[in-house]
């Protein structure tokens, strides 16, 4: 597609359900992020994948939380054992390009909005 | 730790004023970058400086950048209605690990 989708918008669940959120990228973008955004705060770095493999998950809060991209375009995150302090936007973001000294922007994708009762 | 912090949070306005809104980060960056979120929307790129540059213009948009006080500017001139929206800016050393701010809420009054 044209931009970054999530799916789906909105998820409500119930606390020590399992969730999976899935991220499109736009296509041909090697690097791929994800954020957590709490009502009126920035977005919180979670994990941030360079093709298959995570460069970076210093952000993932604890091991209820997993993320994977399998074949280096689509990326599922996981949530096991949902707590109602996991309740937040989940937002997913593409670049093109990779490595040192290459800078580019962020395309975000609208979010999931995770609700746990 | 989030490490861009903008400031004000909060700025309201009347529109074709102008609006400035700062960030400051810890540590030493290779870029910074700008970005825009409509109220449950995603993020929109506005705006990259690196850290070789020290000002830069898009539009009605100005954003400068002192490494040596390792803050950045953003200011909007002409402020519109449509202009309403969060502000976040983001740093970045090698542009893998994006690190955003809590962000500015601008409301600007028609």
């Amino acid at each position: 597609g044209a931009g970054v989708s999530q799916t789906p918008s909105n998820k409500v669940t119930e606390k020590g359900k399992y969730v999976e959120l899935r991220c499109d990228p736009i296509s041909g973008h090697t690097a791929l992020y994800w954020y957590r955004q709490s009502l009126g705060q920035g977005p919180e770095f979670l994990i941030y994948f360079q093709g298959t493999g995570a460069a970076d998950d210093s952000g993932l809060p604890n091991d209820r939380f997993f993320a994977v991209r399998p074949e280096g375009s689509v990326s599922t995150l996981k949530i096991q054992r949902t707590e109602r302090g996991d309740s937040a936007v989940y937002l997913c973001a593409s670049r093109r390009g990779s490595g040192r000294g290459r800078i580019g922007e962020l395309f975000f994708g609208e979010g999931s909005r995770l609700t746990v009762l | 730790s989030q490490q861009g912090e903008e400031d004000p949070q909060a700025l309201s306005i009347q529109e074709g004023e102008n609006a400035t809104m700062n960030c400051s980060y810890k540590t030493s960056i290779n870029n910074l970058q700008w970005y825009r979120q409509n109220s449950g929307r995603g993020l929109v790129h506005l705006i990259l400086i690196r850290s070789n540059e020290r000002e830069k213009h898009s539009g009605r948009l100005r954003v400068t950048l002192d490494t040596s006080k390792k803050s950045s500017s953003l200011l909007i001139t002409a402020s519109r209605a449509a202009d309403t929206a969060s502000y976040f800016c983001a740093t970045s050393r090698y542009g893998q690990n994006f690190v955003f701010g809590p962000g500015t809420r601008l409301s600007v009054l028609p």
